[in-house]
């Protein structure tokens, strides 16, 4: 069974700080991942994707992969209370499909 | 911009009404998927779609079917429902081809509750 790991959190983070989101996988065959951010209530909204080893930005969010480490991390620098939210991690599997984590909970306070 | 359109936000049905559960997507992607989203369970995938008519089963297939006559719709239908099918249901799609592909795009998601 493919799985992805989260800590479910929640993490607790003050406006204007960095934020760090981890996840692990155990395909080691995995060669696409996603982070998708989902508000209370709402459905998950992609928010990132990184397909090679290191750091992708885009404005304050950043991906960064270790395929040998089978670790994926989402950093969000100068967090605001509006990207308090449930952020998943996916990982690409067979046939098209995207396994999931359980999310970590973020949580970020003026 | 893709937009995937569930055609219920909420809906309140009783033990053992058939449920059918739509969802339509206008990028003209081949595959087509569906969830159920339970607290501390996260996204698990019921049945998944590659194109017209094929469908295969996910991790949680039993107690649903599904069907996908036309490209841009994917049913799931609930033949009997269970209050334990009391959940948040979302359909995705994806494209096969181009870069990045994977990416899977969700509709707003529709809340069953099941009394």
């Amino acid at each position: 069974q493919k799985e992805v790991e989260q800590n479910s959190g929640p993490l607790s983070v003050p406006e204007g700080a960095i934020a760090s989101l981890n996840c692990t996988y155990s395909d080691r065959g995995s060669q696409s991942f996603f982070w998708y951010r989902q508000y209370s209530g709402k459905s998950p909204e992609l928010i990132m994707f990184i397909y090679s080893n290191g750091d992708k930005e885009d404005g304050r969010f950043t991906a960064q992969l270790n395929k040998a480490s089978q670790y994926v991390s989402l950093l969000i620098r100068d967090s605001q209370p509006s990207d308090s939210a449930t952020y998943l991690c996916a990982v690409g599997g067979s046939f098209q499909k995207l396994v999931f984590g359980t999310g970590t909970r973020l949580l970020v306070s003026p | 911009d893709v937009k995937v359109t569930q055609s219920s936000r909420y809906l309140v049905k009783r033990t053992g009404e058939k449920v059918f559960l739509e969802c339509v997507q206008d990028m003209d992607h081949e595959n087509m998927f569906w969830y159920r989203q339970d607290p501390g369970l996260g996204l698990r995938l019921i049945y998944f779609s590659y194109d017209v008519k094929m469908k295969e089963k996910g991790d949680i297939p039993e107690g649903y079917s599904v069907s996908r006559e036309k490209k841009e719709r994917f049913s799931l239908i609930l033949e009997s429902a269970s209050t334990n099918q009391t959940s948040m249901y979302l359909c995705a799609s994806s494209p096969t081809s181009g870069r990045p592909k994977n990416i899977q795009y969700f509709g707003a998601g529709t809340r069953l509750s099941v009394l």
